[in-house]
């Protein structure tokens, strides 16, 4: 059972544009978000995340946005950089413990 | 600071065999968790150790066990092993256990391939 579905298996986006990457989950204990970014024979890289008492978190370029009466949550990355090529995953907590990802988007970023 | 480290980076095993993986926590963290990302997928949790203890465990059978060591590292054993196995097998850190949450640091991974 698939408790977070990113539902778009790749992105692709011009360079200085916006990227924005979507996640939706089912388990209404899911109480944490988190955004990981992964890239090629390198484990996951720690992005940016959000409190559900929270409805937007902001980083840099990053920011979190998270709908909780539509248990969604999206990522959006301005401007898009050719650098930031990789799999984002999405990801969720309930008990401090165990973290439930998705199965990844695939962005790419064109120059 | 170092960050997580894990070994060895590849290893091909046969079915029926058994797999020791080994992992080095990231300096002052004292929690180390253990996921199996399969190809095309997200990574799956197997367990969690806090303090030498299991401090929570996903949906994988027995065969799949762990330890962690004083000074924090950890290993992963899986005994029986079967093609299914086949995955890149990832550990993480965090500088607490229970009662508040971090983030985890992830390490680049070990790639098991079962034959």
């Amino acid at each position: 059972d698939q408790q977070v579905k990113q539902n778009s298996p790749s992105l692709s986006v011009q360079e200085g544009r916006i990227s924005i990457l979507n996640c939706d989950y089912t388990n209404s204990m899911f109480d944490y978000f988190l955004w990981y970014k992964k890239y090629p024979a390198e484990g996951p890289t720690f992005l940016i995340s959000i409190s559900s008492i929270k409805d937007k978190n902001e980083d840099g370029r990053f920011t979190v946005f998270l709908n909780k009466s539509a248990k969604h949550l999206s990522l959006h990355i301005v401007p898009s950089q050719p650098g930031d090529s990789a799999v984002y995953f999405c990801a969720a907590s309930a008990n401090r413990y165990k973290l439930v990802f998705g199965a990844g988007t695939i962005l790419r970023v064109k120059s | 600071e170092t960050g997580v480290t894990q070994s060895p980076t590849h290893l091909i095993k046969t079915r029926g065999q058994q797999v020791t993986l080994r992992c080095s926590s990231q300096s002052g963290h004292n929690t180390v968790s253990w996921y199996q990302q399969a190809l095309g997928q997200g990574p799956q949790f197997i367990f969690q150790y806090y303090r030498e203890e299991e401090n929570g465990r996903g949906n994988f059978p027995p065969r799949f066990s762990g330890l962690q060591f004083p000074n924090y590292s950890s290993e992963l054993n899986v005994n029986a092993l079967e093609l299914d196995d086949s995955a890149l097998y990832l550990c993480a850190s965090s500088p607490a256990g229970t009662g508040g949450y971090n983030e985890q640091f992830f390490g680049p991974g070990t790639r098991l391939t079962v034959l």
